[in-house]
């Protein structure tokens, strides 16, 4: 049974600091893994999507790796602002006919200004 | 483009009663998403639907919840009976069949039911 695990739950961190969050896999048959925000009180944002054969994507400050081999996915941000805080979610879609996402607890980061 | 739309965005009831929560996914998309969050399991898949068809639905935690998908651009989620321990933020999710798959996600809807 694929398990989700990220750490850690929480981080606060100054403005400007670089930061990693971490995410981790049970079962190396992922079809993919998606890294989500969601801010309190509100719905999932996507942020990056990483197919299995592909080893990181960026979009701006974001980036994210995918190592499969050992069940890892990091979210780096890069120079972290104020309004970077929020919950961070992982989650990834089993290499199977199904198109289930098995998400993490995420982790709650508080950039401090 | 609306992202994906739900109603109501917060729905407070009595023990007992029935409870329907609305999802419209975004127009094109052939996946739609029912899932639950709450504090003590995080974020479960409850059920998930292809061109209007239900696919799986292993995640319903029992008989009381059911979902139905009568056209492209409309779902519903109806608990009956409602209990206390059903409270939590239902979320809609749509996908396009093609591409990655990515899943977009409404805003969400905070039930409680004391």
């Amino acid at each position: 049974k694929q398990e989700v695990t990220q750490i850690p739950a929480a981080l606060s961190v100054p403005e400007g600091e670089n930061l990693v969050l971490n995410c981790s896999f049970t079962d190396s048959a992922i079809y993919n893994l998606q890294w989500f925000r969601q801010d309190p009180g509100k719905g999932l944002t996507s942020l990056l999507l990483i197919q299995s054969s592909q080893r990181e994507q960026t979009s701006g400050r974001l980036n994210a790796s995918l190592d499969k081999s050992s069940g890892r996915s990091t979210l780096y941000i890069a120079a972290s602002q104020p309004g970077d805080s929020a919950t961070y979610l992982c989650a990834v879609r089993l290499r199977d006919s199904s198109y289930k996402l098995i998400f993490g607890s995420g982790t709650r980061l508080l950039v401090r200004p | 483009d609306a992202g994906v739309i739900q109603s109501p965005r917060h729905e407070v009831t009595e023990m007992g009663q029935e409870v329907t929560l609305r999802c419209k996914p975004i127009s094109g998309h052939d996946y739609l998403f029912w899932y639950r969050q709450t504090m003590m399991r995080g974020l479960e898949l409850l059920i998930y639907f292809n061109n209007n068809v239900p696919i799986d639905d292993s995640g319903m935690p029992e008989d009381r919840f059911s979902a139905k998908m009568p056209n492209a651009s409309f779902s519903t989620l109806k608990i009956q009976p409602s209990e206390p321990r059903d409270s939590a933020v239902y979320f809609c999710a749509s996908s396009p069949d093609r591409g990655y798959y990515e899943q977009y996600f409404g805003p969400g809807t905070r039930l409680t039911v004391t």
